[in-house]
């Protein structure tokens, strides 16, 4: 497996300001991958950042609103932009290690906007 | 495309009952799948998972799983429901299947488990 962290771990933002989400991981992973899950929700997929490649993203999610960074292979952030209350959620990193075909997540960065 | 599909969103037990957690899948292609637990206010672990080895895969904490390709389904099972138990159960599948990793993981909506003493 892999120990994840990731900050903030909770934080509270007002309308129209951005907050950036770090991800960090105790081992050398290719695949990246950042999730949301809103209140009350399931896990839905924003994009996959692999390492030297521009970020992947979902239908509905974009690069303006969501950008995303990948400098090394132990690294990530996810920026959520021009925030609004709709984007109170859940955001989650996970990684997949080499071989293993599974996915582990960090333990989620909870934001609320006012 | 894959898709997840939970049955109950949620579900009560007394402690020591059989622990029942239904999850169907839809996979053009033979699927990779997933369950994965959530404790409030904690990200989400690994449970146990198929990746077309042997169709009973057992799990941590005295969990386990059946793939039945006819049924399209993977549920969670486990003998002995304990208190700790009581969280958020997701079944997932993978979108990517023979590539040798996951790729994008679709969840079902989820499974609260209420533990009764």
């Amino acid at each position: 497996s892999a120990v994840i962290s990731q900050k903030p771990s909770r934080d509270i933002c007002q309308r129209g300001t951005s907050l950036t989400i770090q991800c960090q991981v105790d081992s050398q992973v290719t695949m990246m991958f950042w999730y949301r899950q809103q209140p009350g929700q399931s896990l839905t997929l924003i994009a996959t950042a692999n390492q030297g490649s521009e970020a992947t993203y979902e239908s509905g999610f974009v690069i303006d609103k969501f950008p995303i960074s990948r400098p090394n292979l132990t690294f990530s952030t996810l920026t959520v932009s021009n925030m609004s209350p709709e984007d109170s959620s859940i955001y989650l990193c996970s990684v997949e290690l080499g071989g293993e075909e599974t996915q582990y997540f960090g333990p989620g960065t909870r934001l609320l906007v006012l | 495309a894959q898709s997840v599909t939970q049955l109950g969103s949620h579900v009560s037990v007394s402690e020591g009952a059989l622990v029942l957690l239904r999850c169907n899948y839809s996979s053009s292609v033979p699927p990779y799948l997933f369950w994965y637990v959530q404790y409030p206010n904690q990200g989400l672990q690994l449970l146990l998972k198929y990746t077309s080895a042997a169709t009973l895969v057992k799990g941590i904490n005295g969990f386990e799983a059946e793939f039945k390709k006819s049924e399209t389904s993977f549920h969670l099972t486990k003998p002995s429901a304990h208190m700790s138990d009581a969280a958020e159960y997701f079944c997932a599948v993978s979108d990517r299947v023979g590539s040798g990793n996951t790729g994008k993981l679709i969840f079902g909506q989820g499974t609260t488990l209420q533990v009764k003493p």
